[in-house]
């Protein structure tokens, strides 16, 4: 089957940086995006890696190494709007680009 | 570009009735949208794939006769919560795929309608 496994939360100090794992168990591999949700909001689209290596967009950089099925997002300088679940997600085998979800990272910052 | 409406944001009904969710792409025309479910501090749910002109394929364990899909246009997928009762309160997102965008996964997502069931 396919899953996901990322940390449950994470506590960080505003400036600072952090990094969300994320590791996948999945018979065919399309890609592992990033989606970032406020609470009582939506998720947004944060990157996409289809290749191995590193993604950066501003102060969000993504990684993915194929071979250890395992990416992770990194926030840099952290502010507090910051604050907020991550979600890693691949899509699904054979689908019609449907994802499959972690259970999301609460992100915590402290001032 | 790539914008996703969702009405209404925030409904209450009484257990019986039936809610309708609108979600349309307002400037792009999306052939697949995807309605999820989400409870408090949990993750998304994919309850179904909405096809325009076609049928709605249903997740394993969703009830199809219960969340009525109907994706009538390329920018318009309503889903309908027939005979809701308080444990179908929770937030439900739609998502579309902009098409042509290659081999990435991105969805865009509506803001999300909060149904709340007395």
């Amino acid at each position: 089957g396919q899953s996901l496994e990322q940390p449950s939360e994470v506590t960080a100090v505003e400036g600072a940086i952090v990094q969300i794992n994320c590791t996948y168990q999945t018979s065919g591999f399309y890609g592992l995006s990033w989606y970032q949700q406020h609470d009582g909001g939506a998720p947004t689209f944060l990157s996409y890696n289809g290749l191995d290596g590193l993604e950066e967009t501003g102060r969000f950089s993504s990684f993915l190494s194929r071979s250890d099925s395992y990416g992770y997002l990194l926030l840099q300088e952290l502010q507090m709007k910051d604050s907020a679940s991550y979600f890693c997600a691949v899509r699904r085998p054979d689908s019609n680009y449907q994802l499959i979800w972690g259970a999301g990272t609460k992100l915590i910052i402290k001032p | 570009g790539a914008v996703v409406s969702q009405h209404p944001s925030r409904v209450i009904c009484k257990s019986g009735t039936s809610v309708k969710i609108e979600c349309r792409s307002l400037d792009f025309q999306a052939t697949t949208m995807f309605w999820y479910r989400q409870f408090p501090k949990q993750s998304l749910m994919l309850m179904a794939t909405s096809n325009e002109g076609s049928k709605a394929t249903y997740e394993q364990g969703v009830e199809k006769d219960k969340f009525l899909i109907n994706h009538a246009s390329l920018t318009l997928s309503t889903l309908t919560v027939t005979s809701a009762h308080p444990e179908d309160s929770s937030f439900y997102i739609c998502s579309a795929r902009l098409p042509g965008q290659g081999f990435t996964d991105t969805q865009y997502f509506g803001p999300g309608t909060r149904l709340t069931v007395l």
